[in-house]
């Protein structure tokens, strides 16, 4: 079963802790990325990245961290420095190019404690 | 850096109805595209229109770009209630896709 998937679907931080959402895809893409939407917006683009061990900050990127050291994973962590960090988490991913079809997983859900 | 704007924001209609959407953008684009989200889950690509195609089907959905207005309009003919949903144009230009805030489609039976 191809796909993406992230993990936990809810998560929880309290308040100084980093926390790290998961992100796995299987379907062999070189480019994946990390989205924060908030209620009724559109989704904003934290980072990316088209290539293992590399990633480019998106509109975002202030107060969160990611890593790309395989190509099917690309974790990201928000660091106590986000300081409004309660939003709904989208993954995706997607061939190459950043500008070609997206595939999204389900998405995580943070809540601040 | 918004791009793309849906209009309107919020559609109810009937089953049965067709539902029209339509998405304005600034800046030239590469290509648009239309995605889906059901509350509380992740995006589903719909359709891909590039700037040098001016209407594109899929099933019951229609979709025209219009690069001289910088607009384009999907069409969803014939509602279902699992159509319900929010809808999303994404443009395609520099380095990124830009999403715009979404049109919430409500269909009653």
């Amino acid at each position: 079963d191809g796909g993406i998937t992230q993990s936990p679907k809810y998560l929880f931080r309290k308040e100084g802790q980093n926390v790290t959402l998961s992100c796995e895809q299987n379907l062999n893409h070189d480019a994946m990325y990390w989205y924060r939407q908030d209620p009724g917006q559109g989704l904003r683009l934290i980072y990316y990245s088209q290539i293992v061990n590399d990633f480019q900050k998106g509109d975002i990127a202030e107060g969160y961290s990611v890593s790309r050291e395989k190509k099917e994973s690309f974790p990201l962590t928000v660091t106590s420095a986000q300081k409004n960090p309660t939003a709904f988490y989208l993954c995706a991913s997607s061939t190459g190019t950043l500008q070609e079809t997206q595939y999204f997983g389900p998405g995580t859900r943070l809540l601040v404690l | 850096s918004q791009q793309g704007e849906e209009d309107p924001q919020a559609l109810s209609i009937q089953e049965g109805e067709n539902a029209t959407m339509n998405c304005s953008y600034k800046t030239s684009i590469n290509n648009l595209q239309w995605y889906r989200q059901n509350s509380g889950r992740g995006l589903v690509h719909l359709i891909l229109i590039r700037s040098n195609e001016r209407e594109k089907h899929s099933g019951r959905l229609r979709v025209t770009l219009d690069t001289s207005k910088k607009s384009s309009s999907l069409l969803i003919t014939a509602s279902r209630a699992a159509d319900t949903a929010s809808y999303f144009c994404a443009t395609a230009s520099g380095t990124a896709l830009i999403f715009g805030k979404g049109t919430t489609l409500s269909v009653s039976s």
